[in-house]
């Protein structure tokens, strides 16, 4: 499986944007790329997924580098309940392996 | 549309012990997903079901741990005998297609096992 790469830990601000970034220089042609986030105590929960082009929810906002080779998840407005630990998973369409695979994630930390 | 439930939220055990673990999936989703987090460690995938059919345990433990997800009912997550290092945070999860590619996968707010 290909892997992907985030820093351990991240502080931003209430209200201002957070880029968390994926590093995932393996990927494949088929891997989808997918974010989830887990808040404490709680257990993991969709954020969003792309293939090549860009991709915008409520939630979030998902950059993918022409070269696939990382993305970057934007929230565009962070809250205090956006404080959790982000996941970016790969997953390979051709596999059809449904087993997420999570790696250590970003700890988000959001100041007042 | 209820969520994914998990019962028990907290459950005790005793070395030796059998714990059951519950989880109802979200209705009309027919895919079920066990994951396993370790005290201060990542999720790890342990087993995917499909009613009545286990499709992927490449993450089950050989011995001890097994699950079902019967025709009717909840899927359990059983384990025998449970030892210490069976303490754990874990996690239901579920999906309603067939597609992986938009396989969202919907968790449940988790079981505690604490084993004395």
């Amino acid at each position: 499986d290909a892997k992907t790469t985030q820093p351990n830990s991240m502080e931003s601000n209430e209200e201002e944007p957070v880029h968390l970034p994926c590093n995932h220089s393996t990927i494949s042609g088929t891997d989808y790329i997918h974010w989830y986030r887990q808040l404490p105590s709680q257990g993991p929960e969709y954020v969003i997924h792309g293939l090549t082009s860009n991709v915008n929810n409520r939630m979030a906002s998902l950059a993918i580098a022409e070269d696939r080779k990382s993305s970057t998840l934007i929230l565009h407005r962070a809250t205090l309940r956006d404080a959790a630990v982000y996941y970016c998973i790969l997953r390979d369409v051709d596999t059809g392996r449904r087993a997420l695979t999570f790696g250590s994630g970003t700890r988000l930390q959001v100041q007042p | 549309n209820a969520g994914v439930m998990q019962n028990p939220r907290h459950l005790v055990r005793r070395r030796g012990q059998e714990a059951r673990l519950r989880c109802s999936p979200m209705k009309g989703h027919s895919h079920v997903y066990w994951y396993r987090q370790l005290p201060e460690e990542g999720l790890k995938f342990m087993v995917y079901l499909q009613k009545e059919n286990i499709i992927d345990e490449s993450g089950m433990p050989k011995e001890r741990f097994s699950a079902e997800f019967p025709k009717e009912g909840p899927s359990i997550l059983r384990i025998q005998q449970v030892v210490r290092g069976d303490s754990a945070a874990y996690f239901c999860a579920s999906s309603p297609l067939d597609r992986a590619i938009t396989d969202t996968q919907y968790f449940g707010p988790g079981t505690r096992l604490t084993v004395l």
